[in-house]
C-alpha cells in the first residue's frame, strides 16, 4: 500500500503562512487530495488533484507538488483553522490517507 | 442536494457482527460510487471499500475476509457488514460518495461512532 507521511503536529500565529507535507512512499501523479477535519465532525474536501481548490473553500487554501511530494499552504491562518489536516492518495489501490497533521494556533 | 447518513448500533460486543446502513438521497447509487472509512478515536482515516455505481466491490486486503458491502438501490441504501469485530474496530464509520470514481471525497456523512466492547 501507499503510505504517506505527514508531521504530526505545527503551531503558528494567526495572519502567518504554513505549509503543511505529505511524502508519499510511491509515486501517485497528481492524485492527492487534502481534507480538513474539526473535533466532531467529517472530513471536509479542500484541495483536489493536488491543486485544485474545492468548492466553496476559501482561495487562503493552495496545494502544490506532484509523484511523491506535496503541500498544503494556508496564507494567511485564521484562527479558525485550528483543526487536523489530511492527505489522501487515489492514484494507487487502496486509497489511503496520512496519519494527519494537527495545526494549533499560538 | 447531496446527502448521506450512516445509521447502527452504538455498541457492538467482541466478536460479533457489525452492521451499518447509508442512507443516500440527491443522486442515484446506479450513478456513483458509495465508500467506507472508518477512523478509530484520535486517530487516522482507513478506507474500507467501495460499492460501485455497476454493482461492483472492492475492498481493503485487511478487512477483506471480514468485510461485506451491499445495497438495496430501491431504498437508496448501502449496506457494510463486518464480522468477528475487536476492540480495535472502535471508531467512528463514514460513508462517503466520490465524483465519478475520481478518487476524492466531497460528500460525506456525519458518521457513526461504533464501539465494541463486552
Amino acid at each position: 500500500d501507499t503510505v504517506l507521511i505527514q508531521s504530526p503536529a505545527l503551531a503558528v500565529s494567526p495572519g502567518e503562512r504554513v505549509s503543511i507535507s505529505c511524502r508519499a512512499s510511491e509515486g501517485v501523479n497528481s492524485y492527492m487530495h487534502w481534507y480538513q477535519q474539526k473535533p466532531g465532525q467529517q472530513p471536509k474536501l479542500l484541495i483536489y488533484k493536488a491543486s485544485n481548490l474545492a468548492s466553496g473553500v476559501p482561495a487562503r487554501f493552495s496545494g502544490s507538488g506532484s509523484g511523491t511530494d506535496f503541500t498544503l499552504t494556508i496564507d494567511p491562518v485564521e484562527a479558525d483553522d485550528t483543526a487536523t489536516y489530511f492527505c489522501q492518495q487515489s492514484w494507487n489501490d487502496p486509497r489511503t490517507f496520512g496519519g494527519g497533521t494537527k495545526l494549533e494556533l499560538k | 442536494q447531496v446527502q448521506l447518513k450512516e445509521s447502527g448500533p452504538g455498541l457492538v460486543q467482541p466478536s460479533q457482527t457489525l452492521s451499518l446502513t447509508c442512507t443516500v438521497s440527491g443522486f442515484s447509487l446506479t450513478s456513483y460510487n458509495v465508500h467506507w472509512i472508518r477512523q478509530p478515536p484520535g486517530k487516522g482515516l482507513e478506507w474500507m471499500g467501495r460499492m460501485r455505481y455497476n454493482g461492483d466491490t472492492s475492498y481493503n486486503s485487511p478487512l477483506k475476509s471480514r468485510l461485506s458491502i451491499s445495497r438495496d438501490t430501491s431504498k437508496n441504501q448501502v449496506f457494510l457488514k463486518m464480522n468477528s469485530l475487536q476492540t480495535d474496530d472502535t471508531g467512528t464509520y463514514y460513508c462517503t460518495r466520490d465524483v465519478s470514481g475520481s478518487g476524492w471525497f466531497v460528500y460525506w456523512g456525519q458518521g457513526t461512532l461504533v464501539t465494541v466492547s463486552s
